[in-house]
């Protein structure tokens, strides 16, 4: 089992719709939580970092449940620029920080 | 704004052939990471290292080594390609002692034929 889990996709939304993507973890010594995302063939860059009170960065909503151990990303009003694979990304310290990284959930929102 | 610059975009290169990939950052980073990238696998991490001439082995080190004699350079070489190792190499820098945001050059897919 990998220790970051994230359902691949493809989700295929029409402009305007609200989506919901989770991930979970099995690490339960996990520190911190990322969102990273990464457009075809190029590198991932920081969406948000995930706080446990929840975030909110315009149309992005991130909540991180550590009961459960699940994150999720929240995406309302979904722009045909929000098409890219997200990454669910964990860190946790071990001697020095680790980053684990989900193979990604695929988005692509329709005109 | 953070660059972390990787020598090259695309990369072909015969089995048994010393590869040398590059990557430059210019924030000062102590941090570095080496990852490579495979459909359905996401990012695994090869080496890091955490200060100059300091480096610690990943997740998959086999078949790599790494060199990091000046802060803002960090080498991966892989001593004799061979066709498993094509994939997407992505480097990556960090400021130590914030867990924050992994700074990634714009990797290089590498093919070993």
């Amino acid at each position: 089992r990998k220790e970051v889990e994230q359902d691949p996709g493809p989700f295929n939304v029409p402009e305007g719709a609200t989506v919901a993507f989770n991930c979970t973890y099995s690490n339960s010594a996990s520190q911190s939580f990322f969102w990273y995302r990464q457009d075809c063939r190029k590198e991932p860059k920081l969406l948000m970092s995930v706080y446990s009170s929840g975030n909110e960065d315009g149309r992005f909503t991130a909540q991180l449940n550590r009961a459960s151990q699940y994150i999720s990303l929240l995406i309302r009003d979904s722009k045909l620029s929000d098409s890219a694979t997200y990454l669910c990304v964990v860190s946790r310290l071990t001697g020095t920080y680790k980053y684990i990284f989900g193979t990604g959930t695929r988005l692509k929102v329709l005109a | 704004d953070v660059k972390v610059t990787q020598s090259s975009r695309y990369l072909v290169k015969r089995t048994g052939e010393k590869v040398f990939l590059e990557c430059v950052q210019d924030m000062d980073h102590e941090n570095m990471f080496w990852y490579r990238q495979d459909p359905g696998l996401g990012l695994r991490l090869i080496y890091f290292s955490y200060d100059v001439k300091m480096k610690e082995k990943g997740d998959i080190p086999e078949g790599y080594s790494v060199s990091r004699e000046k802060k803002e350079r960090f080498s991966l070489i892989l001593e004799s390609a061979s066709t498993n190792q094509t994939s997407m190499y992505l480097c990556a820098s960090r400021l130590t002692g914030t867990q924050e945001k992994l700074f990634f050059g714009s990797g290089t897919q590498l093919s070993v034929l």
